[in-house]
Formats: C-alpha cells, sequence, structure tokens
C-alpha cells in the first residue's frame, strides 16, 4: 500500500546549527502534510503543516518544503537548540481519508 | 480551546489479563477519534478510528477492540492480553491535524 518514510533514521547536528530532516512519501494523491515532534515518552506534538498547494511554509524556527514532483517532503529547523531533540515524524492525508498515515520517523540528537 | 486525557499513563498487566484503555476529549463536538499503537523506536499504527457514537473501523486485525460509547469517549479494550500488546497506545483527535494524547505504556508480563 501507500506509505510515509523517512531517508535518515538518526541525525546528530551541533546546537546552534541547522537541522534538515527529510521524508518521502508515495501517494500522489496525498495533500496535506504534516510535521510531529516526539518527545520520549510523551505524544507527538505538531509542529508545523503544510497543503499541496504550498511548496514553502514557515513557522518559528522551523520550515517545511514540499516538493511534489519528486514526492519529498522537508523540516527545516534553524538554531538547532538541546530542547529540539526528540523523534520527528511526517505524516500525510488524502482529501477523504480519515485517518493520518505516518513515517518510521528520525531521531534528532543536539550536541551541545 | 481542546483538550485530550488518556490514562492510564503506565500500566504493566499479566498475560491473559484484561485491558481497559479510556481516552476523553474535551471542547469539541463530534470528533474523529483515533487510537495508535507505537513500538519502541517505531512509527505509529493506526489501530482504530471512529467518527461518531458507536462507529468503529478497525484497521489491522488484533487481539484489540475500541468502542465509542459517547461522542467524547473512546474506549481500546482486551479481553486476553498477549505478550505481543506490549508498547506505547496513543488517543487522537483529528479535524485537519491530528491532536494527540500523553500516551500509555502497557507492559505485558
Amino acid at each position: 500500500g501507500e506509505s510515509v518514510g523517512l531517508h535518515l533514521p538518526t541525525l546528530s547536528v551541533q546546537e546552534g546549527d541547522n537541522s534538515i530532516i527529510n521524508c518521502a512519501y508515495s501517494n500522489s494523491a496525498s495533500d496535506y502534510f504534516i510535521w510531529y515532534k516526539q518527545e520520549s515518552g510523551k505524544g507527538p506534538q505538531f509542529i508545523i503543516d503544510i497543503r499541496s498547494n504550498m511548496d514553502k511554509r514557515q513557522g518559528q524556527r522551523v520550515t517545511v518544503l514540499l516538493n511534489k514532483t519528486v514526492k519529498h517532503l522537508s523540516l527545516q529547523i534553524a538554531a538547532t537548540q538541546p530542547g529540539d531533540s526528540a523523534v520527528y515524524f511526517c505524516a500525510e492525508n488524502t482529501l477523504g481519508e480519515r485517518a493520518l498515515t505516518f513515517g518510521s520517523g528520525t531521531r534528532l540528537q543536539v550536541q551541545p | 480551546s481542546q483538550t485530550i486525557h488518556q490514562w492510564p499513563a503506565t500500566l504493566v498487566q499479566p498475560v491473559g489479563s484484561p485491558l481497559s484503555l479510556e481516552c476523553t476529549v474535551e471542547g469539541t463536538s463530534n470528533p474523529n477519534l483515533y487510537w495508535y499503537r507505537q513500538a519502541a523506536g517505531r512509527g505509529l499504527q493506526l489501530l482504530f478510528y471512529s467518527v461518531g457514537i458507536g462507529q468503529i473501523s478497525s484497521e489491522v486485525p488484533q487481539n484489540l477492540s475500541a468502542s465509542r460509547p459517547q461522542d467524547r469517549q473512546f474506549i481500546l479494550s482486551s479481553k486476553k492480553l498477549l505478550l505481543s500488546d506490549s508498547g506505547f497506545y496513543l488517543c487522537a483527535w483529528r479535524q485537519s491535524e491530528a491532536f494527540f494524547g500523553q500516551g500509555t505504556r502497557l507492559t505485558v508480563v
């Protein structure tokens, strides 16, 4: 079936550097994408979303880029902080589907 | 504002015992509700979703069941737990993005 997956299982960055977490999706009909952050022992928290009619969206220190041509989604975190250390999931949805489909996650480790 | 409550936070149960995890949502009506399971170091697997009272859709065959007795209440159950039921269970409700509870860590021993 259709799937959402991530390129890198673990990403280690230095504090203050920018982080880029990537995600590939296979369903060309996907029209809504979300990034979640999950800290150890907690439920995922919404970070930022983007719809398929956009290719870029910015939040506070985060930017999501969507490339529909190659079915690729990325999350950029500026000036990464120790508090950014967590597992990051991408998720996608297709209009009419009830549930989000999640990728397998990338662990971000921020080195002081 | 909307909030989602999930309990208990941790649970240790023997094999063959029953299970009941409860999830309630506040601040919204007729939400779409979801149960996910997350194995250690893995992604989220959708187990059940519900679009209304008494309406349950199962995504994967398993030893678990779900019920929605009230609009903002979603219950995950099992009659007899298996070792493979161990995991981190997450309840969520959704408008566009999904909002998650804090999860229940279930260990079957």
